[in-house]
């Protein structure tokens, strides 16, 4: 069964620290990989995916992500958090070209405090 | 381009009574897909619709139905509600291929009284 996984509930990083927020998969076939965050009585907004190339993918508000396909893993990263970034973060696959059904992980909520 | 619209932004609801949402997805984008959002639930996927088909469908029961229209745009309907049933629906339009990203849009809330 295809699935994704957000280890943590809840990541709380110190404001101009690096944050990293957590994301596996299980999927047959060539994953496409998504990262979205929705902010406080918002709706979810795309910040970067993965489809093929370089595994270091870079995206908006100055986020990226390294895919990891030995590890099944595709981190979401940030080199200086800001108090701006809390929000709550969702990573999703979809597997292979001929699937159009994109699977979510429950969601990450990530606090940065001042 | 204008981004995704929902209507209504909010709902209230008695147990028993229907409910209709609507979806505007962006120009050009031929897939329209509505999730439900709870605290406790996280991010459920409810179906998609593509070119006017319904794609892949989630797990709900059979209360909750949707369609799509020739131009795109695509209502959700639940029936019967009940008090579980209270949460934010999202829409999300993309263009339908496999490597697309999904837009949402900014939700219904549905409360049900």
């Amino acid at each position: 069964a295809q699935s994704v996984a957000q280890p943590e509930d809840q990541v709380n990083v110190a404001e101009g620290n690096p944050l990293t927020v957590k994301c596996t998969y299980s999927v047959s076939g060539n994953p496409y990989l998504f990262w979205y965050v929705q902010y406080p009585n918002r709706g979810l907004q795309f910040l970067l995916k993965y489809i093929t190339g370089d595994n270091l993918v870079k995206g908006s508000y100055g986020f990226e992500a390294e895919f990891n396909k030995s590890q099944t893993s595709f981190h979401l990263k940030k080199p200086s958090a800001l108090v701006s970034d809390s929000a709550l973060y969702f990573c999703a696959v979809r597997a292979g070209d001929s699937n159009y059904q994109l699977i979510w992980g429950a969601g990450t909520k990530l606090i940065i405090k001042p | 381009k204008a981004g995704v619209t929902q209507t209504p932004r909010y709902l209230i609801k008695t147990r028993g009574q229907q409910v209709t949402l609507s979806c505007s997805p962006i120009s050009g984008h031929r897939s329209v897909s509505w999730y439900q959002q709870t605290p406790g639930q996280g991010l459920q996927f409810l179906f998609e619709y593509f070119s006017e088909t319904q794609r892949n469908k989630g797990n709900f029961p059979g209360r909750f139905s949707g369609r799509q229209f020739s131009n795109s745009r695509s209502e959700m309907n639940v029936s019967t509600l009940e008090l579980g049933d209270s949460a934010l629906y999202l829409c999300a339009s993309s263009s339908g291929t496999s490597l697309g990203e999904q837009f949402f849009g900014p939700g219904t809330r549905l409360t049900v009284l």
